[in-house]
């Protein structure tokens, strides 16, 4: 059964400052989405990555897939308050099409 | 273009009472998905349908039922609702496509059970 953990759950940080946030999943995928959440309100895709070393860049923040790893991480660059939210990994497990959610991160920027 | 809509918004009901949220989209896409969301515990898959007339179970499926009868509607179903159900809802209808594919989710449906 696939499961999908993040790390951390919960993140405080300065503005300007950098971080990332770990999606690990524990059986093979080779597609795997992020999801911004306010508080709220429904979920925003923010990227889908399908390959192996993909890399996708909106703005401040960038994912990357290593599926060898089983690991995809999303990194927040120079942060600004407005990247306050919930973000959430999710994977497609291909074999039964399932899409399996992470706990989330909350990420808190503080100004 | 609505994209995906769930009915209703907002619900309450008491414990052993039934009820029925809708999900439509107008995208045509094949695969549709039932989550709910809880504190602490991210989006948990409840049911989900990879075409009409199809239906299977996620995660967390007992206490529900589901119908796709038509292609653009995936029915959710509380046959004796418990306030352990309390959560908000989302539906999720899924493009595939050979080189992309997403996920659009509906505003969501928050469940009280008392």
């Amino acid at each position: 059964e696939l499961k999908v953990e993040q790390n951390p759950l919960f993140l405080s940080m300065q503005e300007g400052k950098n971080y990332t946030i770990y999606c690990n999943y524990s059986t093979t995928s080779d597609r795997l989405y992020w999801y911004r959440q306010d508080p709220g309100k429904s979920l925003e895709s923010l990227f889908v990555l399908l390959s192996n070393g993909a890399v996708k860049q909106e703005g401040r923040l960038m994912a990357s897939l290593d599926t060898k790893a089983r690991l995809s991480t999303l990194h927040i660059t120079a942060a600004v308050h407005d990247l306050s939210a919930t973000y959430f990994c999710a994977v497609d497990t291909n074999r039964d099409d399932k899409i399996i959610f992470g706990k989330g991160t909350r990420l808190h920027i503080l100004p | 273009n609505a994209g995906v809509t769930q009915t209703p918004k907002f619900r309450v009901l008491k414990t052993g009472q039934s009820m029925t949220l809708l999900c439509a989209q107008d995208m045509n896409h094949e695969y549709m998905y039932w989550y709910r969301q809880d504190p602490g515990m991210g989006l948990r898959l409840i049911h989900y349908s990879v075409g009409e007339g199809t239906t299977a179970k996620g995660e967390v499926p007992d206490g529900y039922n589901v119908s796709r009868l038509k292609k653009q509607n995936f029915l959710l179903g509380l046959e004796s609702a418990a306030p352990s159900q309390t959560s908000v809802y989302f539906c999720a209808s899924f493009y595939d496509g050979s080189t992309y594919n997403e996920q659009f989710f509906g505003p969501g449906t928050r469940l009280t059970v008392l």
